[in-house]
């Protein structure tokens, strides 16, 4: 089973707009983290937000947030007030307990229309 | 800010030939991953190194290619010899193991064709 599952291989959005980006997650560890990040056309990888498992709150970065839900074994990434620059691929990641290696999602592409 | 620092930036080369990338994770990391990214396989892990110890490197195909830390402040990965289809972005990444909540931090990945 795959570990992160990342369902739209694209997404457009109108510039200004919110945006969700699914991602959801297998593990059977009560001990985890979820990451998101970010690639632009430039290539680079860009940390945006984490959320851990035993996070009662979501995780919020400026104009990042997180959506947890633990019971669902779901992690989407919120991005409010899309800007032109926000166009990129986005993958959810996941790393079971500290120390161990990551599992990431095949990515989303996200396209913000002016 | 520190960064992770990969060399070269890119590479062009001949199928058969040696190439070596190189990393320096930052100050302090103790965890170093390589990815290789390419359209049709997106992100895959080659190799993971805890303490300078290899940990996982299931994920690379071991008779052309070899990872390895020979310190702490430089890990490499070589591929001998190359073939086209090695043609990819092969990223490091490095992070610290002391709370789960690190995330990994990534170079800016050594885009390599083999022609």
């Amino acid at each position: 089973a795959q570990k992160i599952t990342q369902t739209q291989p694209g997404m457009f959005v109108q510039e200004k707009e919110a945006v969700t980006l699914d991602c959801t997650y297998d593990t059977s560890d009560q001990s985890y983290g979820l990451f998101w990040y970010k690639q632009p056309s430039s290539g680079e990888m860009i940390f945006l937000i984490y959320q851990g498992s035993y996070d009662e709150q979501n995780a919020t970065e400026g104009r990042y947030s997180l959506n947890f839900q633990k019971a669902r074994k779901s992690a989407n990434l919120v991005i409010s007030a899309s800007q032109l620059g926000d166009s990129a691929m986005y993958f959810c990641a996941m790393r079971e307990g500290p120390g161990n290696q990551f599992y990431f999602g095949t990515g989303t592409s996200l396209t913000v229309i002016p | 800010d520190a960064r992770v620092t990969q060399t070269p930036r890119h590479k062009v080369t001949e199928m058969g030939q040696e190439v070596t990338m190189r990393c320096q994770p930052i100050l302090g990391h103790n965890t170093v991953f390589w990815y290789r990214q390419t359209m049709m396989q997106g992100l895959e892990l080659l190799a993971y190194f805890r303490n300078r110890a290899p940990l996982d490197d299931s994920g690379m195909p071991k008779d052309r290619f070899s990872a390895e830390m020979p310190d702490a402040t430089l890990a490499t990965l070589k591929i001998q010899p190359s073939e086209p289809r090695d043609s990819a972005v092969y990223f490091c990444a490095s992070g610290r193991t002391e709370n789960s909540n690190q995330p990994q931090h990534f170079g800016d990945g050594t885009r390599l064709s083999i022609l």
